[in-house]
């Protein structure tokens, strides 16, 4: 089945530094979403890209869909202790479209104050 | 407040007993999902539902039952032939139904029931 592959899987940064991880494909994804898990938590939808070449912003979060549909880069700015979590990539399944969502492995980001 | 209830948020049971995790969203959305995520794993897809009274297997559905009743109502029974049972289940939710994309594709979730098994 289709799968996704985040990079790095763990990251340890100084508070203020910014973060850059991304998520790619073999195959071609018509949607991606970022989702941050809190310790504990259930995911909570960050980003949503529906266009290849889309940039998108949140806050201090830009995401960007790839140009070639296979990959999604997350990036976030002067990360502050709350930006603690795992942070997952998803996109619906090739087959089965929007009924069945394919997830990466999580991008587990730990920030030294 | 829309959203997604999950209770209780940590759940014990003996080895051999079944157990029922509960999953409530006042959405009013049609599909519904549960997940299974180990210590520093993704998730993993249980079972799902995009419609009352179907449902289909997921990845890991072995050891699993789910029913749906009602539109707003999706519980997991963890049975006693679920090998390793302990961990931490997320049930999610979607707008099948969505007026835009956006809607159509994201997944919503709620805050997950730690189960252990003794």
């Amino acid at each position: 089945g289709q799968q996704l592959n985040q990079s790095p899987q763990s990251m340890f940064i100084q508070e203020g530094e910014d973060v850059s991880m991304n998520c790619t494909s073999s195959s071609i994804f018509n949607t991606w979403l970022w989702y941050k898990q809190e310790p504990g938590e259930g995911p909570v939808l960050l980003i949503a890209l529906y266009k290849a070449g889309e940039l998108t912003s949140n806050g201090r979060l830009t995401a960007q869909f790839g140009i070639t549909r296979k990959d999604s880069f997350l990036n976030i700015s002067a990360s502050i202790p709350s930006d603690v979590g795992i942070y997952f990539c998803a996109g619906p399944d090739l087959i089965q479209g929007a009924q069945k969502l394919v997830f990466g492995q999580g991008t587990r980001l730990t920030i030294n104050p | 407040d829309g959203g997604i209830t999950q209770s209780p948020k940590y759940l014990f049971r003996k080895e051999g007993q079944n157990v029922t995790l509960s999953c409530e969203q006042n959405l009013n959305h049609d599909a519904m999902y549960w997940y299974r995520q180990d210590p520093g794993q993704g998730l993993r897809l249980i079972y799902y539902s995009q419609i009352v009274n179907d449902f289909q297997k997921g990845d890991i559905a072995e050891g699993y039952s789910v029913s749906r009743e009602k539109k707003e109502s999706f519980p997991l029974t963890v049975t006693s032939a679920q090998k390793n049972p302990t961990a931490f289940y997320l049930c999610a939710s979607r707008d099948v139904g969505g007026a835009t994309l956006r809607s159509y594709n994201e997944q919503f979730f709620g805050p997950g029931t730690r189960l252990t098994v003794l």
